[in-house]
């Protein structure tokens, strides 16, 4: 069974700041990966996915992802927060089975 | 038309209405998906359709009853609901289902709030 876990349920950063949102992930075959961003009343909406192509993985909005299988990591940055970055972050694994997502991290960006 | 168009964004309804959630899909995707989203929860998956067909209902009450007329469009009838059914209800769709070959990466509605007084 595949499951991903996002440490830490909120992370507060000041604007100009590295944002850094981390989540492991659990698989029995070689996952898929994704991030989702999600705003206040609206659906999910993808950052970027890892589909085991390059490992470093770019996004939008300035958003990018390691994936490290050493580590079963798949932690999202971006080099310096915007006020606009303040959102709920779903981690989320697709391999074996239907999508499962992390219980999500929701970033506050101060200014 | 946007990818996956769900109505109505807001509904209220009592105990003992009956309403229905509708999504619509245009990017000729064969999976649709309902899920719940309730505050300071993980996102809930409750029903799964693959080509038409119900492939996996997540113990989800009889009092919420999904409709699959054709690849396109998923319906959510609600009858009874209860407060605590009170949540952000998202559809999402995807071209395979996850370990069927492709990524399973979802693409989602704008999600249907729902009241229940």
């Amino acid at each position: 069974a595949q499951s991903v876990t996002q440490l830490g349920s909120h992370v507060s950063v000041s604007e100009g700041a590295l944002v850094l949102l981390r989540c492991n992930y659990s698989s029995s075959v070689p996952p898929y990966l994704f991030w989702y961003v999600q705003y206040p009343n609206q659906g999910l909406q993808l950052l970027l996915k890892y589909t085991s192509a390059a490992t470093l993985v770019k996004g939008i909005n300035g958003f990018e992802a390691e994936f490290k299988k050493s580590e079963t990591s798949f932690h999202l940055t971006k080099p310096s927060a915007h006020m606009s970055d303040a959102a709920e972050y779903f981690c989320a694994v697709s391999g074996d089975n239907d999508m499962r997502f992390g219980a999500g991290t929701r970033l506050t960006v101060k200014p | 038309e946007t990818g996956v168009t769900q109505t109505p964004r807001h509904l209220v309804m009592g105990m003992t209405n009956k309403k229905s959630l509708k999504c619509e899909q245009h990017l000729g995707h064969n999976a649709m998906y309902w899920y719940k989203q309730s505050a300071k929860k993980p996102l809930e998956l409750m029903f799964v359709y693959n080509f038409k067909e119900q492939t996996e209902n997540n113990s989800v009450p009889s009092r919420f009853s999904p409709e699959c007329p054709n690849s396109s469009h998923l319906f959510l009838h609600l009858h009874t609901l209860q407060p605590e059914d009170s949540a952000l209800y998202l559809c999402a769709s995807s071209q395979d289902r996850g370990g069927q070959g492709g990524t399973g990466e979802l693409f989602f509605g704008e999600g249907s709030r729902l009241t229940v007084l």
